[in-house]
């Protein structure tokens, strides 16, 4: 079955420190990644997505990813991190043989001012 | 423009009462898709629709739910005699197509409580 495994549950940093999230999938193929945030108390929103082109994504608040196809992996960056980046932050993929999106269990990033 | 909004905000139920629960997608969104988030577990997939259709019912967890859309727009989740188990936040979220590098759209949600 296809999967996307998020290594880190929690992250706890400090303002200004880099981030970097882990993301793995199981597709082999053509396959469509995203990063979505849900601030707190907030809807999931979309952080960026990768479906062909320059592996390296760039999203919105600072955030950035990069695909790597031959490690399946999709890892979430931030050079500085801030205290209003703390959310949930879920990895998605799909892919060209099935219309559901498979999400990733979800790291929660605590970042302290 | 308005997003997916989705109704009740938070519903407390008794164990064995039925409950509906409401999604309303982004207009012209062809694709709606129902999730369950548990505490620490993630969003599990319940159901699609492509249009009015739904062709994959495999992920819904037992015969006591079920989904309807009309109109391909607004769409329904019923659970039927409610379970504890059954408590969670529903989610529901709209693409403009099926697949592909299309991005979903959230709702706020559902919290669902069974007492």
């Amino acid at each position: 079955a296809q999967s996307v495994s998020q290594h880190n549950h929690h992250v706890i940093l400090s303002e200004a420190a880099s981030l970097e999230l882990g993301c793995n999938y199981s597709y082999g193929g053509t396959v469509n990644l995203f990063w979505y945030v849900q601030y707190p108390g907030q809807h999931l929103q979309l952080l960026l997505k990768y479906f062909s082109g320059d592996p390296l994504v760039k999203g919105i608040k600072g955030f950035e990813a990069e695909f790597i196809k031959s490690k399946f992996s999709f890892n979430l960056r931030k050079p500085s991190v801030q205290w209003s980046d703390t959310a949930e932050y879920f990895c998605a993929a799909s892919s060209g043989g099935s219309y559901i999106p498979t999400f990733g269990r979800g790291t929660s990033l605590i970042v302290h001012p | 423009g308005a997003g997916v909004s989705q109704s009740p905000s938070n519903k407390v139920t008794e164990k064995g009462k039925d409950v509906e629960l409401r999604c309303d997608p982004i207009s012209g969104h062809t694709a709606l898709y129902w999730y369950r988030q548990s505490l620490g577990q993630g969003l599990e997939f319940l159901i699609y629709f492509q249009g009015n259709s739904a062709p994959d019912k495999s992920g819904l967890p037992s015969d006591r739910f079920s989904a309807e859309r009309t109109g391909g727009s607004v769409s329904t989740l019923t659970i039927q005699r409610t379970q504890q188990e059954d408590s969670a936040v529903y989610l529901c979220a709209s693409s403009l197509e099926l697949a592909g590098p299309y991005e979903q759209y959230f709702g706020p949600g559902t919290r669902l409580t069974v007492t």
